[in-house]
């Protein structure tokens, strides 16, 4: 089955820098890399996804990259707010020919310090 | 996501103690899925069901049971819960391919239950 691994399990910026979040994934029939936030006391929530045919996808501060070659991916914040505090998860699926089943990372706690 | 509810949010029960917990949507979808949450684990999928008339095991079923009692409810049950049970656990659906708009894989996730078994 697919196996994903993320890095790092904690991370710390200032206000205003950018934040990294890098993941890899073993099943090269992944075709779908959703990156979820999970605030404190709620439920994880998507933010960006990636499929497999485009390298990279922004939505205004955040982006992702994908190397289907190398098999990892990444969240890249920029700008960093107070309010983008949260533990952010990596997940890789076959998509919909897959059941929608997601594989998840453990988990990224990223703290914006003031 | 208000549209996807769990109820109860939190329970302390005993070892051997049979446990239900709900989940319920407002949103239409088939699918719907449990995980269970642990420090430093992510999320594991406990069982998935793309129907009423579907039940899947995901990667972490041993101990655990479910009911798809109707499109809009999916039960988790603990039918004798130990210790190592205790968790987060949250419920989650997602869109059916061919039906609705975008964002066919996106999972919405409730707000989740967090569950001690003493």
């Amino acid at each position: 089955g697919e196996n994903v691994e993320q890095h790092p399990s904690t991370l710390s910026v200032q206000e205003g820098d950018s934040a990294v979040i890098k993941c890899t994934y073993s099943d090269s029939a992944s075709n779908y890399f959703p990156w979820y936030k999970q605030e404190l006391g709620k439920g994880p929530q998507l933010i960006i996804d990636i499929r497999s045919n485009v390298g990279e996808k922004k939505d205004q501060r955040i982006a992702v990259t994908l190397n289907k070659t190398a098999k990892h991916f990444s969240l890249h914040i920029t700008e960093t707010q107070p309010e983008d505090s949260a533990v952010y998860f990596c997940a890789a699926s076959r998509g919909t020919g897959g059941g929608n089943k997601l594989t998840f990372g453990t988990g990224t706690q990223l703290k914006v310090e003031l | 996501d208000a549209d996807v509810t769990q109820t109860p949010r939190n329970r302390i029960t005993k070892t051997g103690k049979r446990i239900m917990l709900e989940c319920s949507q407002t949103k239409g979808h088939d699918r719907m899925y449990w995980y269970r949450q642990d420090p430093g684990l992510g999320l594991q999928l406990i069982y998935y069901s793309f129907d009423v008339k579907d039940i899947n095991k995901g990667e972490i079923s041993d101990g655990y049971s479910v009911s798809r009692q109707a499109q809009a409810k999916f039960s988790l049950s603990l039918e004798s819960a130990i210790p190592n049970q205790t968790a987060l656990y949250f419920c989650a659906t997602s869109d059916t391919p061919g039906q609705g708009s975008g964002g066919l894989d996106e999972q919405f996730f409730g707000p989740g239950t967090r569950l001690t078994v003493l």
